[in-house]
This record gives structure tokens, sequence and C-alpha cells, in this order.
């Protein structure tokens, strides 16, 4: 079945650093990718998505690619800031008529000062 | 509404009681999911429900739990004889049609604890 792993957390940076958090998924056929955020005490948000091998998702100076060939969506941010401390989960779908969200187990970002 | 509403928020319960959730999706969203988050597990999905179709129940994960969407609209998630391996953060999201053009929408979750 379709499966997502994630980097394991959790995840510590100073703010200003450069950020990646890996994601891998299997899958068949053309599944799409998302990245939900959720910050504490909140639910989980859609911060971005590609729906297409190559594909950039972007959005709150965050990106992520779809790779296909590597199976890959790491998501990407050049400059931190402690209010992205939040626990980031990646997920596929698998095309534009399914339903069934499949997440990775999640990874803990916290941002120090 | 102008998110997915879930209550309530936080609900403590003591082992072999039934509870009730509750979630309210976005007006005009079709598609209406459950999932369960877990202490250190990622999301796990439990049912879906799309329009008047019979509901997709594989992911429920034994027969103490049950969920209704009434008029197509509000759900209810119903655990019954609770134990305490089912307490965790229960997600509720909605979704125009499916959620594979443009993901889901969450609610804040109710956190459940069984003790």
């Amino acid at each position: 079945g379709d499966s997502v792993t994630q980097m394991e957390g959790p995840v510590t940076l100073s703010e200003e650093a450069f950020l990646t958090i890996n994601c891998t998924y299997t899958a068949t056929g053309y599944p799409s990718l998302f990245w939900y955020v959720q910050y504490p005490g909140e639910g989980l948000q859609l911060l971005l998505k590609a729906t297409k091998a190559d594909d950039k998702g972007s959005n709150k100076g965050f990106e992520a690619t779809y790779r296909k060939e590597t199976t890959s969506f790491h998501l990407e941010k050049g400059s931190v800031q402690v209010s992205d401390s939040a626990v980031y989960f990646c997920a596929l779908i698998q095309g534009a008529g399914s339903y069934q969200l499949t997440f990775g187990k999640g990874t803990k970002l916290s941002v120090i000062p | 509404g102008a998110g997915v509403s879930q209550s309530p928020s936080n609900k403590v319960t003591e082992k072999g009681k039934d509870v009730e959730l509750r979630c309210d999706p976005i007006s005009g969203h079709t598609a209406l999911y459950w999932y369960r988050q877990s202490l250190g597990q990622g999301l796990e999905f439990l049912i879906y429900f799309q329009g008047n179709s019979a509901p997709d129940k594989s992911g429920l994960p034994s027969d103490r739990f049950s969920a209704e969407r009434t008029g197509g609209s509000v759900s209810t998630l119903t655990i019954q004889r609770t134990q305490q391996e089912d307490s965790a953060v229960y997600l509720c999201a909605s979704s125009l049609k499916s959620a594979g053009g443009s993901g889901a929408f969450f609610g804040q979750g109710t956190r459940l604890t069984v003790v």
C-alpha cells in the first residue's frame, strides 16, 4: 500500500537557519503530494501541494519539489523564524479523484532565537 | 462556517463509558473525514463520507467505533465502551468533492483521554 516516510524529529534550529525536512513516498501511479503544518494547539493546515512531477509547491517561504525519479518531496525554507515552530506532516493522495490522505508520522521543528 | 469546527475540544472519560465527538464541516463541502492522531504516531484514517454515498469505514479500528453524518453536514463519531488505547486526538476534515485536488481542511481536533 501507499506510505510516506519522513525524517524523524525533533529538529531544533536557530533562527535564520536553513531548513530541510526529508519526505519520501511509496505509491502506485501518480499521487498528489502535500505538506501540512500543525502549530501548537491548532489543527492541521495545508502548507503547500504539488500534483505532478517537477511541480514546485510554495507558501510562506517554504518550498517543496515533486521528484518522481527519487519519489521525494522534501520541504525547505531558506531562513526559519521562531514562528515556524510546529509539527510538519508530509502526505499523499492517489490522484484528483481520490480521497484518502496517507500521512507521514510528522516532524517536530523547534526554532530558537 | 469559516472553518471545520469540532466539539468538545477536550474530553476526559472513564474507561467503559461511551463518548460522542462532533464535527461541523465547512459549508458546501461534500466530503468529510475522520482521522485519529495518537502520541508518536502519524494520522490514522478512520472513515470517509461523500455526499449520499455509503461511507468508507475501512479505517475504523473496531466495532466499538461508529460514525454518522446527518443531512450531509454535521458528523458524529461515537466510541462505545471506551478503552485506554482510544486516548488520542480525533481530527475531522472536510473538502470539496474529494481531497485529491486541493487537500482537505482540518478542524482543531478533540483530545480524548480515557482514564
